[in-house]
């Protein structure tokens, strides 16, 4: 398997907090995706990081990426109602389009 | 708008019955995926087309073929359908391990 610990979550924050989602992996990586998923919809990247990063920011997103410890993380800021859903990380093992999903972190945010 | 496409959303079907899920795409990405997504084990590649004609298996092909005859269409089959199928089937388009754009699913259940 691609994935080290489990990275299947479910955490339930309140709408102002901030939340963080980490995700680790086993082989190398050129790039780690975040991706979002709300209910009944298909996942949509939110952010990709490359492996000459250490970290994103767009808007009250915030992914950092540590190569040496092969794993990346993804913060919420202020989270709102709206940021509630599922948030996957994809690697890419090698370079030929292939991806390879995490089993996600649930994310429920509760006004 | 870049779009993915899937038809249909949602299939019924006995064990035995012949399946085929379509996806298309409006950005002409020469590289397009087969996805399934189970509960707890995120996303699963089925089959990867790199362009028209030529595809490949992904992590798990076993029940499945596709067709690929025209770059903006993809098609998934499952030739006698089995009820460990039921699953919700996801259509990408990207290239490289550039951002992937997804479609909304299909909600497959094989009675």
């Amino acid at each position: 398997s691609q994935w080290g610990e489990e990275n299947l979550q479910a955490l339930s924050i309140q709408e102002g907090e901030d939340v963080t989602m980490n995700c680790s992996y086993k082989t190398y990586t050129t790039v780690v995706h975040w991706y979002r998923q709300d209910s009944g919809r298909g996942p949509a990247l939110i952010i990709l990081i490359r492996s000459n990063e250490r970290e994103k920011r767009s808007g009250r997103l915030r992914a950092t990426l540590d190569t040496s410890s092969q794993s990346s993380s993804l913060s919420i800021t202020a989270a709102q109602c709206e940021d509630t859903a599922v948030y996957f990380c994809a690697t890419a093992p090698s370079s030929f389009s292939k991806l390879v999903f995490g089993q996600g972190t649930s994310l429920s945010v509760v006004p | 708008d870049m779009k993915v496409t899937q038809m249909p959303r949602y299939l019924i079907k006995r064990m035995g019955e012949n399946v085929l899920l379509e996806c298309g795409q409006d950005m002409s990405h020469e590289t397009m995926y087969w996805y399934r997504q189970d509960p707890g084990l995120g996303l699963q590649l089925i089959y990867i087309s790199y362009d028209v004609d030529s595809n490949s298996e992904g992590d798990i092909p076993k029940g499945y073929r596709v067709s690929r005859k025209k770059r903006e269409h993809f098609s998934l089959i499952l030739d006698s359908a089995k009820t460990n199928q039921t699953s919700v089937y996801f259509c990408a388009a990207g290239t490289g391990v550039a951002e992937q754009f997804f479609g909304p699913g299909t909600r497959l259940t094989v009675l």
